[in-house]
């Protein structure tokens, strides 16, 4: 089985301060790993991925997530935060070579002018 | 323009109608999928497909079918909905190997 934590429902940080939103995962075989990002009244828009490759993972509107394989972990982050981030943020996570999905509950981030 | 089409927006009904709701994209992606939203329970997938006449079931997939005719196309069909059914749905395709989903925009339904 495959599963992914978001530990915190909520996450508050003043404009311009750097972020983090916690992800972290469990699964059997490579992960493939997403952030997706949902404003309201909205559909979800993908961030950024990991399949292979650099830890280091650069995506859309300056967001960045380190995947962390020791610590099953996949952090997304942006030094410097807007208050146009603030949204309801999801990590998905997928075993290479199938197509369930799973996502966590999501955090929502505000960002405080 | 590429976008994942979902029908209705919006729909309220009553326990036991049956209903279907329609999700149709024009990528020519192989990959497609039904998922539910509830607070404090994130996406949930219900059905996925990975191509036409594919389909398997998801974390969720009691009182849903699914049919995949044409690869635009995945229909998600409650025959008996249930007021449990009440939720936000998105439809979402995919085209490996990016294995990056687009969403639609959602279908909030209430069952009464």
């Amino acid at each position: 089985a495959q599963s992914v934590a978001q530990p915190e429902d909520q996450v508050n940080v003043a404009e311009g301060n750097p972020l983090t939103v916690k992800c972290t995962y469990s699964v059997s075989g490579n992960p493939y790993l997403f952030w997706y990002v949902q404003y309201p009244n909205r559909g979800l828009q993908f961030l950024l991925k990991y399949i292979t490759g650099d830890n280091l993972v650069k995506g859309s509107y300056g967001f960045e997530a380190e995947f962390n394989k020791s610590q099953t972990s996949f952090h997304l982050k942006k030094p410097s935060a807007l208050v146009s981030d603030s949204a309801l943020y999801f990590c998905a996570l997928k075993a290479g070579g199938y197509q369930k999905v799973t996502f966590g509950t999501g955090t929502k981030l505000q960002v405080i002018p | 323009e590429a976008q994942v089409t979902q029908n209705p927006r919006y729909l309220i009904t009553v326990t036991g109608k049956k209903l279907t709701v329609t999700c149709s994209q024009n990528m020519n992606h192989e990959y497609m999928s039904w998922y539910r939203q509830d607070p404090g329970l994130g996406l949930r997938q219900i059905y996925y497909s990975m191509n036409v006449e594919v389909t398997d079931k998801g974390d969720v997939p009691e009182g849903y079918k699914v049919s995949r005719k044409e690869k635009r196309n995945f229909p998600l069909i409650l025959e008996s909905p249930s007021p449990n059914q009440t939720s936000l749905y998105f439809c979402a395709s995919s085209l490996a190997p990016t294995n990056i989903q687009y969403f639609g925009a959602g279908t909030r339904l209430s069952v009464l």
